[in-house]
């Protein structure tokens, strides 16, 4: 079990440019979620896998956000046109089963200048 | 609307100075409380599962305890290397296990 895996881990970019992130969840898990987690506050839902179907995405996922999770296996989150309000940590999670415990990846910083 | 409250924000104790952390929770149907651990700069690593009250679970200094409408998280003779913010979650009643989260206590422990 090598755990949740997030790469880049570090990421700055200038306003307007669009960004990647990748999430290799644990093997076995067939839930993936996506948190967004600002200074001082908890992590904030964004959207969720099951395998290869996304299920719910949240308000706070403009039409500039998307994800993906081909095959069932990784995800990718893609930030179209990045504005500095979505400086944050984008933290990765996954499950077995529903309700079950979320093991979290170490997360991709995200600096928008 | 689900909503989970974690009070203090910040704690400051000394080594060996026991206390709790409270998270008030009100959702539709509790189907688990977690607990996490996060260190600046890193993703939340979880510690417990509580399913219904009375429940407790330990590792180590820490003890979680589950009621109808609250969690505890006891620090017993807490040490340096507790420090960290805690951090509680309940899934979502009808939002496929989505977690809502607390905004998290900051914990700091001084030698």
């Amino acid at each position: 079990d090598t755990g949740v895996s997030q790469d880049p881990r570090h990421k700055i970019t200038k306003r307007g440019q669009n960004v990647t992130f990748r999430c290799d969840p644990i093997s076995e898990h067939n839930r993936l979620y996506w948190y967004r987690q600002t200074l001082g506050q908890g992590p904030e839902f964004l959207t969720y896998f099951q395998n290869e179907a996304q299920l719910e995405k949240s308000r706070l996922l403009s039409d500039r956000f998307s994800a993906e999770r081909p095959k069932g296996s990784f995800s990718t989150l893609e930030i179209q046109r990045t504005e500095q309000g979505d400086s944050a940590m984008y933290l990765c999670a996954s499950s077995l089963v529903l309700s079950g415990e979320q093991f979290f990846g170490p997360g991709t910083r995200l600096t928008v200048l | 609307e689900d909503q989970v409250t974690q009070s203090p924000e910040a704690l400051r104790l000394q080594e060996g100075e026991s206390s709790s952390l409270n998270c008030s929770y009100t959702v539709s149907g509790l189907r688990g409380l977690f607990w996490y651990r996060q260190d600046p700069g890193k993703g939340p690593e979880f510690l417990f599962t509580l399913y219904s009250a009375g429940e407790e679970k330990e590792k180590e200094r820490l003890k979680a305890t589950l009621t109808k409408k609250e969690s505890f998280l006891h620090i017993t003779a807490p040490k340096p290397e507790d420090s960290a913010t805690y951090l509680c979650a309940v899934p979502s009643y009808n939002q496929g296990g989505k977690l809502i989260f607390g905004q998290g206590t900051e914990l700091s422990v001084k030698p």
